[in-house]
């Protein structure tokens, strides 16, 4: 069946640092993958998506990039803020209106 | 615009007692969610809604669980008898249609404590 794994957390980084949370999947055919934020007290919220393979899903510095070969979509941040502390959730969907199926989510604190 | 709204926020029953959630999605928004979180792992969809109709319940423990959403908006989940394993955060989220399901927005959740 479909599958999201992640590494695991907690991932602790001091400002400026870069991060890179990976992430690979399991799907037949070709899933789209998202990249999902929970900040601290607040519900989830879409960060970025790519739809097709080498799609690079980017915003508010974050990137991810769709790989085939590899089966991967690593979230990475050149430099990282304390505001970025938050858990990371990667997710897919297979089809067009079809449910969201979730990795495990990884934890990342920011230090000062 | 306002976004998801769920009551309560947190609720810790004992075991065998019953328990429910309410959810208010996004106006405007056709299809609703509810997940399961787990501590530790992430969501799983418990049910999907497209208005009042339900898309997907394939994971839902429906010996337990049960959801309604009959008048297209807001929507209950509904636990009866609750075990210590349900003991969980459960979201509701809602996306404009079913076709972008992928960008869904999320409410806060309610955390379940089962004793």
């Amino acid at each position: 069946g479909n599958s999201v794994t992640q590494m695991e957390g907690p991932v602790t980084l001091s400002e400026e640092a870069f991060l890179t949370i990976n992430c690979t999947y399991t799907a037949t055919g070709y899933p789209s993958l998202f990249w999902y934020v929970q900040y601290p007290g607040e519900g989830l919220q879409l960060l970025l998506k790519a739809t097709k393979a080498d799609d690079k899903g980017s915003n508010k510095g974050f990137e991810a990039t769709y790989r085939k070969e590899t089966t991967s979509f690593h979230l990475e941040k050149g430099s990282v803020q304390v505001s970025d502390s938050a858990v990371y959730f990667c997710a897919l969907i297979y089809n067009q209106g079809g449910k969201l199926i979730f990795g495990q989510g990884t934890e990342l604190s920011v230090k000062p | 615009e306002a976004g998801v709204a769920q009551s309560p926020r947190y609720k810790i029953i004992e075991k065998r007692q019953s328990v429910a959630f309410w959810c208010n999605p996004i106006s405007g928004h056709a299809t609703l969610y509810w997940y399961q979180q787990i501590l530790g792992q992430g969501p799983k969809l418990l049910i999907q809604f497209q208005n009042n109709g339900v898309v997907d319940d394939s994971q839902l423990p429906k010996d337990r669980f049960s959801a309604e959403r009959l008048k297209g908006v807001d929507s209950t989940l509904k636990i009866q008898p609750a075990k210590l394993e349900d003991s969980a955060v459960y979201l509701c989220a809602s996306s404009l249609r079913q076709t972008t399901s992928y960008e869904q927005y999320f409410g806060p959740g309610t955390r379940l404590t089962v004793t």
